[in-house]
């Protein structure tokens, strides 16, 4: 079965810092990874997606993700956050060739000062 | 795309009700996802369809949690006998059929349903 984790349950940057939040998964096979952004009273929405080929995924709204195999990794990315970004960010996956659904992490909150 | 549309928004019941939620998908989607989300927590799967056929159920709660898509268009999510417990958000997502488990899955606003 698979399982994720994000370490990083509450963020608290200012505006234009940088960001990474953490994502690992455990699962010995190959996997879709996704993020998932929700912003405050909207529903869950993909910001990005990596299925094979180029590690280095890039979003919508200037967010990236890069896939570490070695480390089970999927940990997003975004170089200057703006307050519009604040909002609850999920990792998830689903494992190929083993049904559709998506696992999910528990979640990080980001909360950006303006 | 008039996006995932979940009904009720709001279900308030007392203990020991059945409740019944629905969800229309996205109109050319032929996948169907139910999820619950608890309060601190991510989405946690439940079940799935395809067209009308439920792939996938063995992750629904108890035998009190069943789901129907009797056309292979919208869906209805039952609890019988409710407790406490339920409390949480339902979330219903779905999917184009084309290309594997590699389309993302588009997401409703949800149900809350809370138990007195």
């Amino acid at each position: 079965a698979q399982s994720v984790s994000q370490h990083n349950h509450h963020v608290i940057l200012s505006e234009a810092a940088s960001l990474e939040l953490g994502c690992n998964y455990s699962y010995g096979g190959t996997v879709n990874l996704f993020w998932y952004v929700q912003y405050p009273g909207q529903h869950l929405q993909l910001l990005l997606k990596y299925f094979s080929g180029d590690p280095l995924v890039k979003g919508i709204k200037g967010f990236e993700a890069e896939f570490i195999k070695s480390k089970f990794s999927f940990n997003l990315r975004k170089p200057s956050v703006q307050w519009s970004d604040t909002a609850e960010y999920f990792c998830a996956v689903n494992a190929q060739n083993a049904g559709n659904m998506l696992t999910f992490g528990g979640g990080t909150r980001l909360m950006v000062k303006p | 795309d008039t996006g995932v549309s979940q009904d009720p928004r709001h279900k308030i019941t007392k203990r020991g009700q059945n409740v019944t939620f629905r969800c229309d998908p996205i109109s050319e989607h032929n996948r169907l996802y139910w999820y619950r989300q608890t309060l601190g927590q991510g989405p946690e799967f439940l079940t799935y369809f395809q067209n009308e056929a439920q792939l996938e159920k063995s992750r629904l709660l108890s035998d009190r949690f069943s789901a129907e898509r009797p056309k292979g268009s919208f869906s209805t999510l039952e609890i019988q006998r409710t407790e406490q417990g339920d409390s949480a958000m339902y979330l219903c997502a779905s999917s184009s059929g084309r290309g594997g488990s590699n389309q993302p899955q588009h997401f409703g606003d949800g149900t809350r349903l809370s138990i007195l």
